[in-house]
């Protein structure tokens, strides 16, 4: 029950196409759902979250899109470019507890120039 | 203002040796998580500090072990290594009692190696 499920394992998109990661969870106490990007050798960098109140949330050309009922969440990456290449993480936090970040297994993304 | 920085970037152990990893956490902050990223994997929660305590803590045996400091950086202590031990090592801080606690920054990670 304290599983993330995400996917694709991989995906490769040309320069200007909508790369969309999935994400799914169990745990009905989950309240907090980030994403979160991260470059070989480097630590996650924190991208956007939203939190289950809302069913989207928009910065810049990130977006997720949120369906409580249905317990996923997904990331979508607007007009992609080569620099957005990098692995993709999605989190899940009961934030009535100690904030435990529970990860998905990642996303490796290529955008082909 | 400085981010989540941790020292050292690499290291490199022979199993059975005992390590220690250091992590400041960033300006202003002060909840420490350590978690482990294996290859190709997302991180798995160690354990958390708050207020020079663990307070939480993940599914890794009695060999990891940490501590936090009065000033919130904290550590975190691997005994008796194991080739399975290899892996990157991230520190995250965070702001207890603020609804922007449930926000966790990383660091940019230790590199170990366990030959």
């Amino acid at each position: 029950q304290q599983q993330v499920k995400q996917s694709p394992q991989s995906l490769i998109v040309q320069k200007g196409g909508i790369p969309i990661i999935n994400c799914a969870y169990e745990n009905t106490a989950f309240d907090y759902f980030p994403w979160y990007q991260q470059f070989p050798g480097k630590g996650p960098a924190l991208l956007i979250a939203i939190r289950p109140d809302v069913s989207e949330k928009k910065e810049g050309r990130f977006t997720i899109s949120f369906n409580k009922s249905a317990k996923q969440f997904s990331l979508h990456i607007m007009d992609s470019q080569p620099g957005d290449s990098a692995t993709y993480f999605c989190a899940a936090v009961s934030t009535s507890g100690t904030y435990k970040y529970i990860f998905g297994t990642g996303t490796r993304l290529k955008v082909l120039a | 203002d400085a981010g989540v920085t941790q020292s050292p970037t690499h290291l490199i152990k022979t199993r059975g040796q005992q390590v220690t990893l250091r992590c400041s956490p960033k300006s202003g902050h002060d909840t420490v998580s350590w978690y482990q990223q294996a290859l190709g994997q997302g991180p798995q929660f160690i354990f958390q500090y708050y207020e020079e305590e663990e307070r939480q803590r993940g599914n890794f045996p009695d060999r990891f072990s940490g501590h936090q400091f009065p000033n919130y950086s904290s550590e975190l202590n691997v005994n008796a290594l194991l080739l399975g031990d290899s892996a990157l090592y991230l520190c995250a801080s965070s702001l207890e009692g603020q609804r922007c606690a449930d926000t966790q920054y990383f660091g940019p990670g230790t590199r170990l190696t366990v030959l």
